[in-house]
């Protein structure tokens, strides 16, 4: 297997609802990453987990809250979203090192009503 | 500070032609390089990456890179483009450890004309 997995492909959620975003990877990679990316932007890094424990966030709103259950899963928690978190959210891994590169998945489009 | 320029934001090639779209990196260590093409609604496939070794890189779908390090870029290059190409390329510059995050350009939107 050597994909990463995200579900749902599409979101659309009110800014009172709570919803989660799931990625899921079985190439024994020790690093996931979650990244915003708006339209017609490169995708811009929002967290880091690294041996499922997080090492980077990039400032990102309290609004969004990661979580790295094992090494394969890392979901992204969603409450009180405002319209302009509306994007497409995207899921990666890497190795240990970075060698083989960043896979990543297809992205959730997630808008915010 | 680390960063990656892509100085063409939209560039229009004959279905046939060569194509080349530039990639220069500003970074403190050993660069780890890659070269990743979306389409609409899609996410990242990686084209191809280069950390070490020959500086001519193949990737998939016919595309190939080169590093040079006195010049800090990496180009894609392909022979010839296919319809199929039109999409959106970013280049990013990543480090050697685990966790730690790609630096993308602000990437190059491909169009194809017949």
């Amino acid at each position: 297997d050597t994909e990463v997995t995200q579900t749902p492909k599409h979101l659309v959620m009110g800014m009172t609802n709570k919803k989660s975003l799931k990625c899921e990877q079985h190439m024994g990679h020790r690093a996931m990453y979650w990244y915003k990316q708006k339209a017609k932007k490169p995708p811009e890094l929002m967290f880091v987990y690294s041996y499922e424990k997080l090492s980077i966030n990039e400032s990102v709103p309290s609004r969004f809250s990661p979580e790295c259950p094992n090494s394969s899963l890392l979901n992204l928690h969603l409450h009180a979203l405002q319209p302009e978190d509306s994007a497409l959210y995207l899921c990666a891994s890497s190795q240990a090192t970075a060698n083989y590169g960043y896979t990543f998945g297809s992205g959730t489009r997630l808008t915010v009503v | 500070a680390q960063s990656v320029t892509q100085p063409d934001i939209h560039i229009t090639v004959s279905e046939g032609a060569s194509l080349e779209l530039r990639c220069n990196y500003s970074y403190g260590a050993t660069p780890y390089l890659f070269w990743y093409v979306q389409s609409p609604g899609q996410g990242l496939q990686l084209l191809l990456k280069y950390f070490s070794g020959d500086t001519l890189v193949q990737g998939i779908k016919g595309f190939e890179a080169e590093f040079k390090r006195s010049q800090s870029s990496f180009n894609l290059r392909k022979p010839s483009v296919h319809w199929s190409d039109a999409a959106e390329y970013f280049c990013a510059v990543g480090a050697y450890q685990a966790g730690t995050a790609l630096i993308f350009g602000k990437g190059t939107t491909l169009s194809v004309s017949s």
